[in-house]
Formats: structure tokens, C-alpha cells, sequence
């Protein structure tokens, strides 16, 4: 089954604990974005990947790191986490470029991160 | 500064209603426009999407409608469900910005029986 999976789905802790939280995708995609979700901002993008090794900062990338050393492999870094990055995460995925035929964006289910 | 606005920010239709839900954008760079529909507990689903070489497209129940004077784009859902009931975002890129999607604030439409 085609799918993008995120794990944790849920985690709690507590300001300054190094986390990460990890994005597979099976599909063989390019691109791959995080992204997070709050009430009433939306959706917002983190970083996002074009192919192995590359990487570029999206609209919030403040207190996050992202690596790309497979193409499958996604994972959203926090170094020292603030209650601020307290939100809905998602990882997506797509063959190619958005817009273009075929771009699908696929999206993982979501991790909710607490940080107090 | 918000460059993809959405409304409403919430929608009550009854069953077999019309569902209507607007998005205006700035940039007329912009050459792709998606809705995805978010249910809760899941990540966001492409729903349909268009480019601007058409005015409209037409998927099952679910219509986007593009005015490209007017620099807008609706989302039209036909005999409305309660299992349409979910949040819904309209997007748009372009090629000059890497195709980073900017994102609608969402609107959560709820469909009673």
C-alpha cells in the first residue's frame, strides 16, 4: 500500500529535549515537505526536500533541521524544543514538482507534538 | 501577508445542499490551484485541483470553478453528505517559486443529515 508514515503519532516532553520525529514514504518520491498545523494559521511549510541531499527552508524553518540522506527517508529534527513548536506535524510526499501531471502530494497521518 | 484568502472560515449546509467555498489569491504567477480535504485525525487528501488554461473541472460531486480576471477560485460541492463533512484548503503555486504550495486558512464545512 502506497503511504506516507510518520512516527510517533503522539508525543509529550518537556523544553530543551533533543527529538525527532521520522517520515518514510514508499512510493519512490522526489519531494518531500513538513509541515505543521495550527488553529487558525493553517497549514505552514517547515522544509522541504527536492531529492537526496537536497534541502531548503520553507516558511517557518526557525528551531527545526531536516535531512535527506535517503529518498524514502524524511526526519524532522528538533535540536532544543520550545512550547512554542507545541502543533500538528505532517510529512508529505509527491513523484515531481507540484503542478505538474501526476504531482500528487500525499500526506502522513500526522504527529502531535506537546512540548512543555 | 496572506497570499491565498479563503471563506468562510466555516460552513453548515444541510444534506443535498450546495457546499460553496471561495478562495481570491494575489499572484498572478500563480498556475496551479488544488483543494485537499482534511478529515479529522488525518493528514490532508488532494481533492481536485486545476490549472488556468480552463475555467472549470468537474470531478464526481466536487466542481472547481476558476476566474482568472477575477483572480478566483471556488470549490463547489453538489448534493452534499454528511461524510463531506471535513476541513477543505485551496492552494496555489508556481513554477518561480520552487512550487511551494501557499496555503488557504481552511474552512470547516459541516453537512447535517
Amino acid at each position: 500500500e502506497a503511504q506516507v508514515t510518520q512516527n510517533p503519532r503522539y508525543l509529550i516532553t518537556v523544553t530543551g529535549k533533543k527529538l525527532t520525529v521520522t517520515c518514510s514514504q514508499n512510493m519512490n518520491h522526489e519531494y518531500m515537505s513538513w509541515y505543521r498545523q495550527d488553529p487558525g494559521l493553517g497549514l505552514r511549510q517547515i522544509y522541504y526536500s527536492m531529492n537526496v541531499e537536497v534541502t531548503d527552508k520553507g516558511d517557518v524553518p526557525e528551531g527545526y533541521k531536516v535531512s535527506r540522506k535517503e529518498k524514502r527517508n524524511f526526519p524532522l529534527i528538533l535540536e532544543s524544543p520550545s512550547p512554542n513548536q507545541t502543533s500538528l506535524y505532517f510529512c508529505a510526499s509527491s513523484r515531481t514538482e507540484l503542478g505538474l501531471a501526476n504531482a500528487t502530494q500525499y500526506f502522513g497521518p500526522g504527529t502531535r507534538l506537546t512540548v512543555l | 501577508q496572506q497570499q491565498v484568502k479563503q471563506s468562510p472560515q466555516s460552513l453548515i449546509v444541510q444534506k443535498g445542499g450546495i457546499s460553496i467555498i471561495n478562495c481570491a489569491y494575489e499572484n498572478t504567477a500563480f498556475d496551479y490551484f488544488p483543494w485537499y480535504q482534511q478529515f479529522p485525525g488525518k493528514g490532508p487528501a488532494l481533492l481536485i485541483a486545476i490549472r488556468p488554461d480552463v475555467s472549470e473541472k468537474k470531478e464526481g460531486r466536487f466542481t472547481i470553478s476558476f476566474n482568472k480576471s477575477a483572480k478566483q477560485f471556488s470549490l463547489h460541492i453538489m448534493d452534499s453528505q454528511p461524510g463531506d463533512s471535513a476541513t477543505y484548503f485551496c492552494a496555489a503555486s508556481n513554477a518561480g517559486n520552487n512550487r511551494k504550495l501557499i496555503w488557504g486558512l481552511g474552512t470547516s464545512l459541516a453537512v447535517n443529515p
